[in-house]
């Protein structure tokens, strides 16, 4: 069973404060990582891929990759309000270049 | 602007009748889409992959008879909910999967929210 895994929250962190999503999945052969924003009643929307170890900045968005130990994070700094959302991570199914495992989502609310 | 539209965004029906939902790929020809189900508070489960010209490919313990998926075109993917009941209220979102190349990962349609009374 592919899985992956996420702290559901609710993380709650001031506004201008650092959040540190944080994600671990279980298949190995695992290439490609994704990290989904949703809001309340909407679809995903995609905030970041990485496919390599290490970190990828984008904006106020970085994503960190650490394929030994199947874990993968989302750091967002100076949040904003409107930054509160549902984050889900997801995570390719090998030999199956398309098909995605997402887990269950952290919930994120940026206090005033 | 949008590249994966859905119809309708929202749907009530009674139980017993079935529900058709459309997805269509908006800037890119799809040979493969997805159809996911979201229920309140939860991660998005994989229904079903959609491929374009042949059958789908259904998950583990979802009921190929009960939804019905038809991808008759490389732009166009459809899901029917047959003899719906209330549990299958839920939030049904289909993603295409871009040809190579144009992106790295699925665009998601909007979602369709389904209440069957």
């Amino acid at each position: 069973q592919k899985e992956v895994e996420q702290n559901s929250g609710p993380l709650s962190v001031p506004e201008g404060a650092i959040a540190s999503l944080n994600c671990t999945y279980s298949d190995r052969g695992s290439q490609s990582f994704f990290w989904y924003r949703q809001y309340s009643g909407k679809s995903p929307e995609l905030i970041m891929s990485i496919y390599s170890n290490g970190d990828k900045e984008d904006g106020r968005f970085t994503a960190q990759l650490n394929k030994a130990s199947q874990y993968v994070s989302l750091l967002i700094r100076d949040s904003q309000p409107s930054d509160s959302a549902t984050y889900l991570c997801a995570v390719n199914n090998p030999g199956t270049a398309s098909k995605l495992t997402f887990g269950t989502g952290t919930r994120l609310q940026v206090t005033l | 602007g949008a590249v994966v539209s859905q119809h309708p965004s929202r749907v009530i029906c009674k139980s017993g009748t079935s529900v058709k939902i459309e997805c269509r790929s908006l800037d890119f020809q799809a040979t493969t889409m997805f159809w996911y189900r979201q229920f309140p508070k939860k991660s998005l489960m994989l229904m079903a992959t959609s491929n374009e010209g042949s059958k789908a490919t259904y998950e583990q313990g979802v009921e190929k008879d009960k939804f019905l998926i038809n991808h008759a075109s490389l732009t166009l993917s459809t899901l029917t909910v047959t003899s719906a009941h209330p549990e299958d209220s839920s939030f049904y979102i289909c993603s295409a999967d871009p040809p190579a190349g144009y992106t790295d990962t699925q665009y998601f349609g909007p979602g369709t929210r389904l209440t069957v009374l």
